[in-house]
């Protein structure tokens, strides 16, 4: 499967709200509905924040939201936090318990 | 509250065959499947391949097909994946993680895969 596409980077001040996107295709991010999102600082290991396109774990500020619309999945971030920066990637099931996953989003708060 | 615990960092010569280990607690073993995912260095993130843990069955991706083995040993709650014919541009980051409704809740911490000669 190709790579979902998110875009290089974003970034926002805090308390501001930033939306990152992720466009897959028919086959993956349009056909099922379990997109998630995950948060990564540097050198450590990626965390959920959302799955299911719209849920969040328990223990996940409800300033992290999901959403899809056709193709395009997209995660906003409301009341931006300095500890919001990090890389942000995106994942879809792709059917026969396959995965792909977006290049990543670096989200900078300036 | 699960957790997953890697192996150490592996260094490698082309060609060699390189096997990371993740042990699983905290959670019923069986129930859950794991996936492997990779990070090459300044990259994304890779998936590689699955493995119900229940059922033993397995799905990789295309690209690594013909390389990669993902097995499991109930009795030690542990899940392994071996990549062969290693080349240069598989030096990265290996993850395991927790299957959880089609994504993955629980990481292991990463294990440092070089390729060097």
């Amino acid at each position: 499967q190709s790579a979902l596409t998110q875009p290089r980077s974003v970034s926002g001040s805090p308390g501001q709200s930033i939306i990152i996107s992720c466009t897959g295709s028919s086959s993956d991010v349009g056909a099922y509905d379990y997109v998630s999102w995950y948060q990564q600082h540097p050198g450590k290991a990626p965390k959920v924040m959302i799955y299911d396109v719209t849920k969040r774990p328990s223990g996940v500020p409800d300033r992290f939201s999901g959403s899809r619309s056709g193709n395009t999945a997209s995660l906003t971030i409301s009341a931006l936090q300095t500890e919001d920066e990090a890389d942000y990637y995106c994942s879809s099931y792709a059917g026969r318990y396959s995965w792909v996953f977006g290049g990543g989003t670096k989200l900078t708060v300036l | 509250q699960g957790q997953l615990l890697q192996s150490g960092v592996e260094v490698k010569k082309p060609g060699a065959s390189v096997k990371v280990s993740c042990e699983a607690s905290g959670y019923t073993f069986s129930s859950y499947g794991i996936g492997w995912v990779r990070q090459a260095p300044g990259q994304g993130l890779e998936w590689m391949g699955w493995i119900s843990v229940y059922t033993g069955n397995t799905k990789y991706a295309q690209k690594f097909q013909d390389r990669v083995t993902i097995t499991t040993d109930t009795s030690t709650t542990t899940a392994y994946m071996e990549l062969r014919s290693l080349k240069f541009d598989d030096t990265a980051v290996y993850y395991c993680a927790r299957g959880f409704s089609y994504s993955f809740d629980y990481w292991g911490q990463g294990t440092l895969v070089t390729v060097s000669s």
